[in-house]
């Protein structure tokens, strides 16, 4: 079974401070995505990486970024956290696409961040 | 660019009542088309999906047929039960890219 986990799975955090999620695949998945879920607007990427060391920007990378220090390992980083980024942050692995072929998002069960 | 929209939300409905919750979407690529359901607490999951045009997926007694002409790809299940109760997100991935794109959630409640 495929598996993501996510840490912390909650988190509290002051305006302007500094915060770190971490995402962690046991999958041997290339691709990893930062998603963020808001009541209105669903899914929206921030960032994604297909290899180590190497990250891109997904729809929404302001005032994010991102580190994928190995295949199993992808971080989020709110350098100053501020007060529109209070959402649920859900992280998932999957396989590239080639050219025909689709594969699926396995996705972790998400960090609820609230910026005080 | 790329998009997908849905029924917005909340919907309510009774045990045993039918569900259609409506997705449309745009793109000028080939996608593959995707539901996925979300339950309390965990992260979004693959309900089915459906590569090519005017097939139909299934899984768990939904089902959504992949209609090109309309660009549509409506969820239907013709009688409910309380553990449906969820968030379901209609997706889209474009051949040859990386990225999925979602819309907003429909989160459905059913009443026993």
């Amino acid at each position: 079974e495929a598996a993501v986990t996510q840490s912390p799975r909650s988190k509290v955090a002051v305006t302007g401070g500094k915060v770190t999620l971490s995402c962690h695949q046991t999958n041997n998945h290339d691709y990893m995505y930062w998603y963020r879920q808001d009541t209105g607007h669903g899914l929206r990427l921030i960032h994604y990486s297909y290899v180590a060391d190497s990250t891109e920007k997904g729809d929404i990378p302001d005032g994010y970024k991102a580190s994928r220090p190995s295949q199993e390992n992808f971080s989020l980083i709110l350098e100053l956290a501020s007060l529109s980024q209070t959402a649920v942050y859900f992280c998932a692995s999957s396989e590239p696409t080639p050219w025909g072929s689709q594969n699926t998002l396995y996705f972790g069960a998400g960090t609820r961040l609230s910026v005080l | 660019g790329d998009s997908v929209t849905q029924t917005e939300g909340p919907v309510t409905l009774s045990e045993g009542t039918s569900l259609t919750v409506n997705c449309s979407y745009e793109t000028k690529q080939y996608p593959t088309l995707f539901w996925y359901v979300q339950y309390p607490g965990e992260g979004p999951q693959l309900l089915f999906k459906v590569p090519k045009a005017n097939e139909k997926g299934s899984n768990r007694g939904f089902e959504a047929t992949y209609n090109k002409e309309a660009t549509s790809f409506h969820l239907q299940k013709a009688s409910v039960q309380e553990s449906d109760s969820a968030v379901y997100y209609c997706a889209l991935r474009n051949t040859g890219y990386q990225n999925f794109y979602f819309g907003k959630g429909t989160s459905l409640t059913v009443i026993p």
